[in-house]
């Protein structure tokens, strides 16, 4: 099956500098790669997603980059602000018959430090 | 506003007891997901569901079962609880194929 790996566990980063979080997957079959973010206590939200016929996805200032060759995708988050503090999760997933669980990536925590 | 709920926030059983968590989604979603998540070792997929009386294992099945009757509800069973159950379980559900993942706010499950 698929094996999603993800680095760093923890990022600390200053107020306003960027951050990059760095997930390689296994299975080359594989075409959908979203990143979730889980504030303590709340559950995991979808905060953007890219698939395999792209190779980066922006979202002010969150932006995904994916290489299929290499077998890996990554988070940047530009701007850093106190609300960006969460645990974010990585996935892989393919298209089959129906649907497809995810498998996540083990989480960073990342700080930001004021 | 897609809504996912779950039958309990918190659940204390005892070893051997047969467990019941139930997930119910107002969205019309196709798809239905459990997932347990263990402090460093992330989200874990346990089954998944993509139609009604359907079910696909996912990473992790074993000690588990599950139940879809109905759309909007799918339903983890645990048939005889063990301490190395306890754990946070998350649902989910999105719309066919692959997108967005709709979570619930999650049960913590404690096996004593």
């Amino acid at each position: 099956g698929e094996n999603v790996e993800q680095h760093p566990s923890t990022l600390s980063v200053q107020e306003g500098d960027s951050a990059v979080i760095k997930c390689t997957y296994s299975d080359s079959a594989s075409n959908y790669f979203p990143w979730y973010k889980q504030e303590l206590g709340k559950r995991p939200q979808l905060i953007i997603d890219i698939r395999s016929n792209v190779g980066e996805k922006k979202d002010q200032r969150i932006a995904v980059t994916l290489n299929k060759t290499a077998k890996h995708f990554s988070l940047h988050i530009t701007e850093t602000q106190p609300e960006d503090s969460a645990v974010y999760f990585c996935a892989a997933s393919k298209e089959g018959g129906g649907a497809d669980g995810l498998t996540f990536g083990k989480g960073t925590h990342l700080i930001i430090q004021p | 506003d897609v809504k996912v709920t779950q039958s309990s926030r918190y659940l204390v059983k005892r070893t051997g007891e047969k467990v019941f968590l139930e997930c119910v989604q107002d969205m019309d979603h196709e798809n239905m997901f459990w997932y347990r998540q263990d402090p460093g070792l992330g989200l874990r997929l346990i089954y998944f569901s993509y139609d009604v009386k359907m079910k696909e294992k996912g990473d992790i099945p074993e000690g588990y079962s599950v139940s879809r009757e109905k759309k909007e509800r799918f339903s983890l069973i645990l048939e005889s609880a063990s301490t190395n159950q306890t754990s946070m379980y998350l649902c989910a559900s999105s719309f066919g194929g692959l997108n967005e993942q709709y979570f619930g706010p999650g049960t913590r499950l404690t096996v004593t």
